[in-house]
C-alpha cells in the first residue's frame, strides 16, 4: 500500500487566495483526521471524518476553513481566505476505524501564505 | 479532558549514550498512550503503544516505555543511540478506548557523534 497520499507537498500562495489540500487515505480505513503543526501551537487536530461523516469538527480555526470527505478514497481541506497565519504544515491521517489504535500519517502540505 | 506534557523540548546527546524522553499526561478516565517519530519533512510513524497489560513496552528500532500510573507517566528510553534516532518525538494519548489523540508538543532529540 502506498500509504496515505497527500498533494501538494509545497504551495505558496497570496494572502487572500483560495487554498485546496488534498488527501487520498489508505484503502479500507474508515476514520480520516486532518492536523495543523506549526511551531507556535505543536499538533493541533481540525477535524476528523469517520465513514465520510464529520464527527468533530471543533478544531477548525474559523469559518474560512472547510473540509470534505465526498467518498472514502478522498478528502479535502479548504481554506478561503488565506491569510499568512495560516502557514503552516497540515497533516492528513487515516486509520481502520475510530477504535483503532494507531493513526497513519501522510507526508503532510507545507502552506505559505504571503 | 485530557493533555500531554513533554518536559523537555530539546535533549542533546551523544551517539551510543542512552536516553529518556520525558512524558506526562492528565486525565480522569483510562488511556491509551502513545510515542510518535517524525524524521524532517515526513509525516508522524508510530514507535510504540500502551493499551493494557504490561507497563513496559517495546517499539521499534530498540526504543521502549513504560507506563506509570501513579505518576501518570510514560517516559521513552533507549539504552544505545544512533546518529539516525535524530528526529522530533512526539507523545500522544487518547481517552476511553476512543481513539482521538492529543499530542504533546514535541522533543527534538539530536544525537551527536
Amino acid at each position: 500500500d502506498a500509504g496515505v497520499i497527500q498533494s501538494p507537498r509545497h504551495e505558496v500562495t497570496e494572502m487572500g487566495q483560495e487554498v485546496t489540500l488534498r488527501c487520498k487515505p489508505i484503502s479500507g480505513h474508515n476514520s480520516l483526521f486532518w492536523y495543523r503543526q506549526t511551531m507556535m501551537r505543536g499538533l493541533e487536530l481540525l477535524i476528523y471524518f469517520n465513514n465520510n461523516v464529520p464527527i468533530d469538527d471543533s478544531g477548525m480555526p474559523e469559518d474560512r476553513f472547510s473540509a470534505k470527505m465526498p467518498n472514502a478514497s478522498f478528502s479535502t481541506l479548504k481554506i478561503q481566505p488565506s491569510e499568512p497565519r495560516d502557514s503552516a504544515v497540515y497533516f492528513c491521517a487515516s486509520s481502520p476505524n475510530v477504535l483503532n489504535t494507531e493513526a497513519f500519517f501522510g507526508q503532510g502540505t507545507r502552506l505559505t501564505v504571503v | 479532558a485530557q493533555s500531554v506534557t513533554q518536559l523537555d523540548s530539546q535533549v542533546p546527546v551523544f551517539e551510543e549514550a542512552p536516553v529518556e524522553l520525558r512524558c506526562n499526561y492528565s486525565s480522569s478516565v483510562s488511556v491509551y498512550l502513545f510515542w510518535y517519530v517524525q524524521y524532517p519533512n515526513q509525516g508522524l510513524q508510530l514507535l510504540l503503544k500502551y493499551l493494557s497489560g504490561s507497563t513496559l513496552v517495546k517499539g521499534i528500532n530498540g526504543f521502549e516505555a513504560e507506563f506509570n500510573k501513579s505518576q501518570t507517566s510514560f517516559h521513552l528510553r533507549k539504552p544505545s543511540v544512533h546518529i539516525s534516532d535524530t528526529a522530533e518525538y512526539f507523545c500522544a494519548v487518547s481517552e476511553g478506548g476512543s481513539y482521538i489523540p492529543t499530542f504533546g508538543r514535541g522533543t527534538s532529540l539530536i544525537v551527536h557523534p
